[in-house]
């Protein structure tokens, strides 16, 4: 059965530092996303992303992130001058075309910043 | 506002019980849905059910809905150990955004 995958699992970082978090979504899904855990708390809503271009995004995705679909493949969520509350667990997910709810999940990338 | 709470946060049952996990939620929905999380991974799609939907089987799920009460229930049938997870509503806010409750934290003692 065809799933998202997420590169790497575990990423730990500086402080200041940039990091690069990368998904592969189902192949055939147009939409793309990215949702963040902080320990303990709700998962939460950060970006959506279809034909190129971002479609909606909360309030913490702010300008220290940007998204990026490089190939016909990736998908990437990049953050910039991460700070400590940046560390979470990162959710990449994918749905088809005209089913924009029904989202698979890929396994995450813990976060962690020191 | 906040969307789908669930309730109870923790729920411990033996084995071969049923769970019977509730959510709330304030605003109008569409559709409601239901994901498990397991320690430290991501998340499974369960169910989805939709605004003019009753109630929904899946195996040994079933979901209920009512939108009079804004409330749905998922209810674990002959529970297994390895239904211990985590379980999350969640409902679309605008066009694609989920938006998830805190969760109920199922476990199943052998």
């Amino acid at each position: 059965e065809p799933e998202v995958t997420q590169t790497p699992s575990h990423q730990v970082t500086q402080m200041g530092q940039e990091v690069i978090l990368r998904c592969v979504p189902i192949s055939n899904h147009l939409y793309f996303y990215w949702y963040r855990q902080i320990l303990g708390q709700k998962v939460e809503f950060l970006v959506s992303f279809y034909n190129n271009e971002i479609s909606e995004k909360s309030e913490i995705f702010d300008d220290q992130f940007s998204v990026e679909r490089p190939d016909g493949s990736n998908f990437t969520l990049k953050i910039r001058s991460t700070k400590l509350e940046d560390s979470a667990m990162y959710f990449c997910a994918s749905s088809e075309a005209g089913q924009p709810y029904e989202q698979y999940f890929g396994p995450g990338t813990r976060l962690t910043v020191t | 506002s906040q969307q789908g709470e669930e309730d109870p946060q923790a729920l411990s049952i033996q084995e071969g019980e049923n769970a019977t996990m509730n959510c709330s939620y304030k605003t109008s929905i569409n559709n409601l849905q239901w994901y498990r999380q397991n320690s430290g991974r991501g998340l499974v799609h369960l169910i989805l059910i939709r605004s003019n939907e009753r109630e929904k089987h899946s195996g040994r799920l079933r979901v209920t809905l009512d939108t009079s009460k804004k409330s749905s229930s998922l209810l674990i049938t002959a529970s297994r150990a390895a239904d211990t997870a985590s379980y999350f509503c969640a409902s679309i806010q605008g066009a694609q955004k989920l938006v998830f409750g805190q969760g109920t934290r199922l476990t199943i003692n052998p």
